[in-house]
């Protein structure tokens, strides 16, 4: 069964802050996703990565960054956090294959408030 | 520009009737479409899937269907349960350029008991 986890479920920062999101998964999934969802707009994807040390930008990749060190953990980081950024962000896991498409497992979410 | 769209936000159906969920997309290469469920405070979870090859797919109470002339898709849930309220999204896929989902705005389902 796949498990995607990220670090926090509710998290209030200041504007300003540096804010990093975390997202586990523990099924060897090669690629992995950052979204924001917020009412209105549905799924946005922010950035995406085919592999360990491999990234690409999304639909609104501006203020954010990732990192991929390892194949099973997905950062998500908010530079300097602005009150724009208050949203539930979501984070998924795909596999790759010859049998594919795939689809991406989510994990539960985080509801990051700035303020 | 929202390649998937949704233009139903919100779908109100009576318990044991059918709910039908609609879905519009402007990119005649996508070649899968999926559907997912979300609650509240939850990640959205995959519900049922269709390849461009097929026009249906059916799985227990819920049928998708895809008419790839009008670049349009269904899902029906047949008979709506009171647990089917959800936010329901729609997602498109370009499967020979990777993994990307291309994920509509969601119509949200309340299933009156």
């Amino acid at each position: 069964d796949v498990k995607v986890t990220q670090s926090s479920r509710y998290l209030v920062k200041r504007t300003g802050e540096k804010v990093f999101l975390e997202c586990v998964q523990d099924m060897d999934h090669e690629n992995m996703f950052w979204y924001r969802q917020d009412p209105g707009l549905g799924l946005r994807l922010i950035y995406f990565s085919y592999d360990v040390k491999m990234k690409e930008k999304g639909d609104i990749p501006e203020g954010y960054s990732v990192s991929r060190e390892k194949k099973e953990r997905f950062s998500l980081i908010l530079e300097s956090a602005s009150t724009n950024q208050t949203s539930m962000y979501l984070c998924a896991s795909s596999s790759t294959g010859p049998a594919g498409p795939y689809e991406q497992y989510f994990g539960p979410g985080t509801r990051l408030t700035v303020t | 520009d929202q390649q998937v769209k949704q233009n139903s936000p919100s779908l109100s159906v009576q318990e044991g009737r059918i709910s039908i969920l609609n879905c519009d997309y402007t990119n005649s290469m996508f070649d899968y479409f999926l559907w997912y469920k979300k609650y509240p405070a939850e990640g959205p979870t995959f519900l049922i899937s269709i390849s461009s090859i097929k026009d249906k797919n059916e799985d227990g109470r819920f049928t998708v269907f895809l008419n790839k002339s009008a670049k349009h898709l269904s899902l029906h849930i047949v008979p709506s349960q009171p647990g089917d309220s959800a936010v329901y999204f729609c997602a498109a896929q370009l499967s020979n350029t990777g993994n990307q989902f291309y994920f509509g705005t969601g119509t949200s389902l309340t299933v009156i008991p």
